[in-house]
């Protein structure tokens, strides 16, 4: 199971950009990156998902380098309501399916 | 994307009884749920593994006659805490994989809240 390490915290500013770096340096071959978002008292939402290079949705970005051992969720403009915990997960899925294991997630807090 | 749903949201109850809360997949089928727990301003933590028409697994730790795991269809999993006690009081979430475009993810059900009095 591929380990990851997040910055427990982290402080931003209404319309900045965020950028959250998630180190997993055992990622396995066929595992995927994953990023979750939790607000208090609900479960965790699912952002996005890549496994190389970059990807992008209608809410942020993933950035993955080649060596993939590491990945960075981009938020661009953030607003008050992005402020949660953000958790970067690594795993596989399918037939081969691995177990999720949750690091200790990045405590984002956005300021007016 | 998939939708996980869980009922009930919230859970009161006197020590010594059991509660039991449902996880449904509500657009997808789910071979497998997962079952978390979580306490306050801490990670979630794998409690077991859920199988559909098996046995569950559960994580080092959780006692498996404590926490009972019944995966009876594809698209519903049952976490009963049995004569649970205060210190079973946390925040209950499961997951089930399904679909976000062509990509299998995990999603995750909105959780319940469990005080045990």
């Amino acid at each position: 199971l591929a380990k990851t390490t997040q910055p427990i915290s982290m402080d931003s500013y209404e319309g900045q950009e965020v950028n959250i770096t998630c180190s997993h340096n055992n990622i396995a071959t066929n595992d995927y990156i994953t990023w979750y978002q939790q607000f208090p008292s609900q479960g965790p939402r699912f952002i996005i998902q890549g496994y190389k290079t970059k990807v992008t949705n209608e809410v942020a970005s993933l950035f993955i380098p080649a060596d993939r051992k590491s990945s960075t969720l981009s938020l661009p403009r953030v607003s008050l309501s992005d402020t949660a915990v953000y958790y970067c997960l690594v795993g596989t899925w399918g037939s081969s399916a691995s177990k999720i294991i949750f690091g200790s997630g990045t405590r984002l807090s956005i300021r007016p | 994307g998939a939708v996980v749903s869980q009922h009930p949201s919230r859970v009161i109850c006197k020590s010594g009884t059991s509660v039991k809360i449902e996880c449904r997949s509500l657009d997808f089928q789910a071979t497998t749920m997962f079952w978390y727990r979580q306490f306050p301003k801490k990670s979630l933590m794998l409690m077991a593994t859920s199988n559909e028409g098996s046995k569950a697994t559960y994580e080092q730790g959780v006692e498996k006659d404590k926490f009972l795991i019944n995966h009876a269809s594809l698209t519903l999993s049952t976490l009963t805490v049995t004569s649970a006690h205060p210190e079973d009081s946390s925040f209950y979430i499961c997951s089930a994989r399904g679909l976000q475009g062509r990509q299998e993810t995990q999603y995750f059900g909105p959780g319940t809240r469990l005080l045990v009095l």
